[in-house]
């Protein structure tokens, strides 16, 4: 079954620590998006890559990072450096990057800072 | 620039009642718009979109939203609600950007 792969579900992280979120998809998508979705905020951009060895920054980069090694792959990496780290990620894929392309999201990752 | 607005983060309905979900855009350009649904500590799923043409967008689960330019709107309904249509529900815009702008969100609760 083709889709969008976010490990782990769950994750708990201690302040100052960096902590790398998953996200693998088997669609063949050439773009690939990370949102961040707090309560009552809907989803923010975080970033976003249209091919591989190539990723731009959203709305909210700030204290994150990614990579875009492979096509298949695209981490995220939260760093101590993000303030307010607690939320719900989502990666997502499109086909392409054109304005009518939809956006096949993955399961989520669930991020707590303890 | 783009943006959407959802009204009424979240909306009610008895179990056979009329779902009325509303969403306005504001587009500088023409725009594609979208409809997805959450459920609980899952991503999120298409529900329909429009492109370009028939105004009237049928989607999955018996869900339909209308194009209106004149109202800058995009409205999802579904004339009979169903327990499984308890969900969170959201509006996106795109339009000559590599990104989809999201509303806020409406939770969707059905009364049996």
């Amino acid at each position: 079954d083709g889709g969008i792969t976010q490990s782990p579900k769950y994750l708990f992280r201690k302040e100052g620590q960096n902590v790398t979120l998953s996200c693998e998809q088997n669609l063949n998508h050439d773009a690939m998006y990370w949102y961040r979705q707090d309560p009552g905020q809907g989803l923010r951009l975080i970033y976003y890559s249209q091919i591989v060895n190539d990723f731009q920054k959203g709305d909210i980069a700030e204290g994150y990072s990614v990579s875009r090694e492979k096509k298949e792959s695209f981490p995220l990496t939260v760093t101590s450096a993000q303030k307010n780290p607690t939320a719900f990620y989502l990666c997502a894929s499109s086909i392409g990057w054109g304005d009518s392309t939809e956006a096949f999201f993955g399961q989520g990752t669930r991020l707590t800072v303890v | 620039a783009q943006s959407v607005t959802q009204l009424g983060s979240h909306v009610s309905v008895s179990e056979g009642a009329l779902v009325l979900l509303r969403c306005n855009y504001s587009s500088s350009v023409p725009p594609y718009l979208f409809w997805y649904v959450q459920y609980p500590n899952q991503g999120l799923q298409l529900l329909l979109k429009y492109t370009t043409g028939a105004t009237l967008v049928k989607g999955i689960n018996g869900f339909e939203a209308e194009f209106k330019k004149s109202e800058t709107s995009f409205h999802l309904t579904k004339p009979s609600a169903h327990m499984s249509d308890a969900a969170e529900y959201f509006c996106a815009v795109s339009a000559g950007a590599n990104n989809l702008f999201f509303g806020t969100g409406t939770r969707l609760t059905v009364i049996p």
